[in-house]
């Protein structure tokens, strides 16, 4: 069975440009979930959707990130302008339709370098 | 204070030793605990999840004590491919459609 599939694997960029991370969830998980980590700062919770619709963006850092999902099988993180801060390595995470007692399952991740 | 809280080690053990490590939570409404370990430069996986009587999966243990709100992880008989950073996750509510407090990790070493 196919997981979570996220794109690009890696990045590499300079700041000021616009960064587009894309993620495919399992099939049929109605719930999708965006993460950060860092060395610094862990895993952290950017946003999450329950099918299609944002549940939760406080994690989201600030008005430079964007999320989408306009289907139940895409979802797109975006950060414009990008800066160095933003380098870590973003994760998408999808979990079984209608199952608040089930794990998440993570994407391979993106590993997000700003110049 | 953190929402799930680990001693970030790292604990290192000697190959086919035995080394167990809790995490404590803070909400009581809690109602999902899981153990992800999560290897180097990769994407956190699901070990297990922890049930109230506490359960097994091979020569790992987890164990769940509600009132004291701490979760633990036995490994026994530690092999090399043991080694990795283990998180304790839980959930954040009743409401909370689902959604995970992640510790920031215990690193468990295993030596030969």
């Amino acid at each position: 069975d196919a997981g979570v599939i996220q794109s690009p694997r890696h990045e590499v960029t300079e700041m000021g440009q616009e960064v587009t991370l894309r993620c495919k969830p399992i099939s049929g998980h109605n719930s999708l979930f965006w993460y950060r980590q860092t060395m610094m700062r862990g895993l952290e919770l950017l946003i999450y959707f329950n099918n299609n619709v944002p549940i939760d963006d406080s994690g989201m850092p600030e008005d430079r990130f964007s999320a989408k999902m306009p289907n139940a099988s895409f979802s797109t993180l975006k950060i414009q302008p990008s800066e160095p801060r933003d380098s870590a390595v973003y994760f998408c995470a999808s979990r079984p339709k209608d199952r608040l007692d089930q794990p998440q399952h993570f994407g391979d991740g993106t590993r997000l370098s700003i110049l | 204070r953190k929402e799930v809280e680990q001693d970030p080690g790292p604990f290192n053990v000697p190959e086919g030793a035995t080394v167990a490590f809790n995490c404590t939570y803070s909400n009581s409404a809690s109602q999902s605990f899981f153990w992800y370990r999560q290897d180097c430069r990769k994407e956190p996986k699901l070990l297990m999840s922890v049930y109230s009587s506490g359960n097994e999966d091979g020569r790992f243990t987890a164990q769940l004590n509600r009132a004291s709100q701490y979760i633990s992880l036995l490994i026994r008989d530690s092999k090399l491919s043991d080694s990795a950073t283990y998180l304790c996750v839980v959930s954040a509510g009743v409401d909370s459609w689902g959604k995970l407090q992640f510790g920031a990790g215990t690193q468990v070493v295993v030596t030969p």
